[in-house]
């Protein structure tokens, strides 16, 4: 079975601190995706990326950056952190072959910051 | 953007009773797939219909495709307390099947 691994459960982190979130899957999937998933509004794509150094902005993108210099790894990035970033953040990875394929999640890490 | 809508939005029901969760969406699909999530974890794919598929089965869960009324329905038969858990649809959209849409889900608890 594909696993998706996210380095952490539970984060707490605080106001203005530079946050990375990293996801490493193990299946050689091309395609991963960072979402942010909070109370009400559902899951929202951040970001996702097509392969190795490709990166394209999802729906809330903003105060986010990513990084994907391997294939089986995509961090995501809070340059600095801000209380309204406190929520649970979902990785997923799926092969190149477009929606078509389900995509695989990470467990999740509940971010909180102070 | 939202565009799957689950209906309801909770449900309760006992053991050994079924539970049905709705689906609609907006604009026209290559597929449909449906999630579940145990709280505070991840989602673990359940089943994908394409949009020329009507029906499909898997173990005890049973989904159907609607497109004309741009519906699906997931039905769990004789639902057990390990399906407590938030299931949420996810459409691909013709013309862009990069990015799933998703539903709010549906939070089903199932009394032992």
């Amino acid at each position: 079975d594909v696993k998706v691994t996210q380095s952490s459960r539970y984060l707490v982190k605080r106001t203005g601190e530079k946050v990375f979130l990293e996801c490493v899957q193990d299946m050689d999937h091309e395609n991963m995706f960072w979402y942010r998933q909070d109370p009400g509004l559902g899951l929202r794509l951040i970001y996702f990326s097509y392969d190795v150094k490709m990166k394209e902005k999802g729906d809330i993108p903003e105060g986010y950056s990513v990084s994907r210099e391997k294939k089986e790894r995509f961090s995501l990035i809070l340059e600095s952190a801000s209380t309204n970033q406190t929520s649970m953040y979902l990785c997923a990875s799926r092969p190149y072959r477009a929606s078509n394929e389900k995509l695989f999640f990470g467990s999740g890490t509940q971010l909180s910051v102070l | 953007s939202q565009q799957g809508e689950e209906d309801p939005q909770a449900l309760s029901i006992q053991e050994g009773e079924n539970a049905t969760m709705n689906c609609s969406y907006k604009t026209s699909i290559n597929n449909l797939q449906w999630y579940r999530q145990n709280s505070g974890r991840g989602l673990v794919h359940l089943i994908l219909i394409r949009s020329n598929e009507r029906e499909k089965h898997s173990g005890r869960l049973r989904v159907t495709l609607d497109t004309s009324k741009k519906s699906s329905s997931l039905l769990i038969t004789a639902s057990r307390a390990a399906d407590t858990a938030s299931y949420f649809c996810a459409t691909a959209n013709a013309g862009n099947n990069r990015k799933l849409i998703w539903g709010l889900g549906t939070s089903l608890a199932v009394n032992p």
